[in-house]
């Protein structure tokens, strides 16, 4: 059974400042997924990682897969109050597409001026 | 550019009713899933499809049931609510291929069960 663990779960930073947020998860997987959701909203979409080495990177944040210690990081730098939202990772299990994702439980960001 | 269409956005039931989300995309993706959302649990999978016909149980589908009888379709029926069953319901869709593999989800239905 497919398990994925982030953390950490709540996380108050100040803006400016870098932090880091872990995905690990238990089985062979080469999708995992980042997404951000605002309260009361839908998931967007942040990054798809294909790859053992995948590194990309949209603004302040920038995300990276090694599939060898089975661990992703989304990576904040200078973080500014826009950034606020529950960040989630998710894996797919074998196949194709993205027809069922384990999701993490979630990381709370508050970025405080 | 409709994407994902969830109806109803919100839905208050009393135990033992019953009622269809429905789910919509107009992508022509081959996959569809039905999530949960509750608080601190981040989502959980109930069931999804790979194709028209094809539907296969996900980590939570009890008290749920699926078809896809088209592509664009996927409704997810709750036979007889629960309290339980109170949570947030997301739909996603993506295309099949491992290099196209973006999930995109729709606006969820927020289900209150009485």
């Amino acid at each position: 059974e497919l398990k994925v663990e982030q953390n950490p779960l709540f996380l108050s930073m100040q803006e400016g400042k870098n932090y880091t947020i872990y995905c690990n998860y238990s089985t062979t997987s080469d999708r995992l997924y980042w997404y951000r959701q605002d309260p009361g909203k839908s998931l967007e979409s942040l990054f798809v990682l294909l790859s053992n080495g995948a590194v990309k990177q949209e603004g302040r944040l920038m995300a990276s897969l090694d599939t060898k210690a089975r661990l992703s990081t989304l990576h904040i730098t200078a973080a500014v109050h826009d950034l606020s939202a529950t960040y989630f990772c998710a894996v797919a299990d074998s196949g194709g597409g993205a027809d069922g994702l384990t999701f993490g439980k979630g990381t709370h960001l508050i970025i405080q001026p | 550019n409709a994407g994902v269409t969830q109806t109803p956005k919100f839905q208050v039931l009393k135990t033992g009713q019953s009622m269809t989300l429905q789910c919509a995309q107009d992508m022509n993706h081959e996959y569809m899933s039905w999530y949960r959302q509750d608080p601190g649990m981040g989502l959980r999978l109930i069931h999804y499809s790979v194709g028209a016909g094809i539907t296969d149980q996900g980590e939570v589908p009890n008290g749920y049931n699926v078809s896809r009888s088209t592509t664009e379709d996927f409704p997810l029926r709750l036979l007889s609510a629960a309290p339980s069953q109170t949570s947030v319901y997301f739909c996603a869709s993506s295309w099949e291929t491992t290099e196209n593999t973006e999930a995109f989800f729709g606006q969820g239905t927020r289900l209150t069960v009485v």
